[in-house]
């Protein structure tokens, strides 16, 4: 069966310092891959997507970036983080020429101080 | 863009009580439909789904969702909750033609009281 893993969990970071969130999926070949974050009250914003290794799009401007250096590796990441970054952050995979229907991690509860 | 609206932002119900949580979206085309749910402490997961077929689809828990596609909406109904219900549901909907992309409203909490 498929499982999506992703760390750390929890993390607290000064502003100004780089951040590096990852998340694999195991169990499947050449998932959809997407970062997601979620606000309170405010539901889930894509963040980014990858449909191969090497390719990125993203969604909205930001002080992010992600990147994918394996089929089943896909990382968010930050050269200075702001205060504005802090939330809770969503690794997903979906099928490749599915439905788009999502599995996602645990997330990662992001604090910038 | 497509846009999801979920017109309840907290539903607290007593046990045994039937459930409908509203989700409409904006776009005029083929539409792939979901509900996602996320239970305290876990991780989000889906509900069910609807792609095509009969508009009536029924998921886990006994939950079903009803696409009618004049209105625009893909409710959420269980006949009789139970205090296990609690959690946040997300309504999604995403476009065949670029299925990677799912809009997802701003979800509901839903407190069942025992």
């Amino acid at each position: 069966s498929q499982t999506i893993h992703q760390w750390p969990a929890t993390l607290v970071q000064p502003v100004g310092s780089p951040l590096s969130l990852e998340c694999t999926v195991e169990g499947t070949s050449n998932p959809n891959l997407y970062w997601y974050r979620q606000a309170a009250g405010r539901g889930l914003q894509l963040l980014f997507y990858s449909v191969g290794i090497g390719q990125i799009s993203s969604e909205v401007p930001q002080n992010l970036s992600a990147s994918r250096p394996q089929d089943r590796q896909f990382i968010l990441s930050s050269k200075k983080l702001l205060l504005s970054d802090s939330g809770f952050y969503l690794c997903a995979w979906s099928r490749t020429g599915g439905h788009g229907e999502l599995f996602f991690g645990e997330g990662s509860r992001l604090t910038v101080l | 863009a497509q846009s999801v609206s979920q017109h309840n932002h907290h539903v607290i119900l007593s046990e045994a009580a039937s459930l409908e949580l509203g989700c409409n979206y904006s776009y005029g085309g083929t539409v792939n439909l979901f509900w996602y749910v996320q239970y305290p402490g876990q991780h989000l997961q889906l509900l069910l789904k609807y792609f095509s077929g009969d508009p009536l689809v029924k998921g886990i828990k006994g939950f079903e969702a009803e696409f009618i596609k004049s209105k625009f909406s893909f409710n959420l109904r269980k006949p009789s909750v139970q205090w296990s219900d609690t959690a946040e549901y997300f309504c999604a909907v995403n476009l065949p033609t670029n299925a990677g992309k799912s809009t997802f409203g701003d979800g509901t909490t839903l407190t069942v009281k025992p």
